[in-house]
């Protein structure tokens, strides 16, 4: 099993362009999130789908948009890029209930 | 709204040393609580984690952790520092609420010395 896969690993934008990061799992669960890791300030939530067809804000939900385009998979949009949206993204999934969430190698983006 | 403390964002101890990260958390009711290790340019990796029961949680690679209600802590724990355990450890409280979501601090740089 892959686990959780994104792509692309690594992207550079320019201010005001868009793109998708894209998110899968195999491992057949219900919850997925996406996560930004700035330096100092942990993991935020941006948004999150409890089950298919679901999504919800998070705490920085600002800038971006999702789509839950089945079971397995969970991208993440931004519409127009600024350079406050570099960051590193973790895309993350887990069974229903208070279980460990299983994530993604992470999206290194550059915003210039 | 919850809220999680790590205290220290970085912790260097000797090969051998006990190690202990600390986290605190702030809810009115215990939330379950989880040790997360990102070791360099890769995701988060679940060390442990308390949702009921027995308050001493034992982890992978000999760590473990203790639940404090009285002290809304959930402090992580290791006897002895082995070189590889150098990584940035997250915190993290799960509300009860249904959602399960997660809630970071902001992490500890762990060092380990020669």
């Amino acid at each position: 099993n892959a686990g959780v896969t994104q792509t692309p690993k690594f992207q550079v934008l320019k201010t005001g362009q868009s793109m998708t990061l894209q998110c899968a799992q195999d491992m057949n669960h219900n919850s997925m999130y996406w996560y930004r890791q700035d330096p100092g300030m942990g993991l935020r939530l941006i948004y999150y789908s409890a089950s298919e067809g679901t999504t919800d804000k998070g705490e920085v939900p600002n800038g971006y948009n999702v789509s839950r385009l089945n079971k397995r998979e969970f991208s993440l949009r931004l519409e127009s890029a600024a350079p406050s949206q570099t960051s590193v993204y973790f895309c993350a999934s887990s069974d229903r209930g208070p279980n460990e969430q299983f994530f993604g190698p992470g999206t290194r983006l550059t915003v210039l | 709204a919850q809220s999680v403390t790590q205290l220290g964002s970085h912790v260097s101890v000797s090969e051998g040393a006990l190690v202990l990260l600390r986290c605190n958390y702030s809810s009115s009711v215990p939330p379950y609580l989880f040790w997360y290790v990102q070791y360099p340019n890769q995701g988060l990796q679940l060390l442990l984690k308390y949702t009921t029961g027995a308050t001493l949680v034992k982890g992978i690679n000999g760590f473990e952790a203790e639940f404090k209600k009285s002290e809304t802590s959930f402090h992580l724990t290791k006897p002895s520092a082995h070189m590889s355990d150098a990584a940035e450890y997250f915190c993290a409280v799960s509300d009860k609420g249904g959602t399960y979501k997660y809630i970071f601090g902001t992490g500890t740089r762990l060092k380990v010395l020669a």
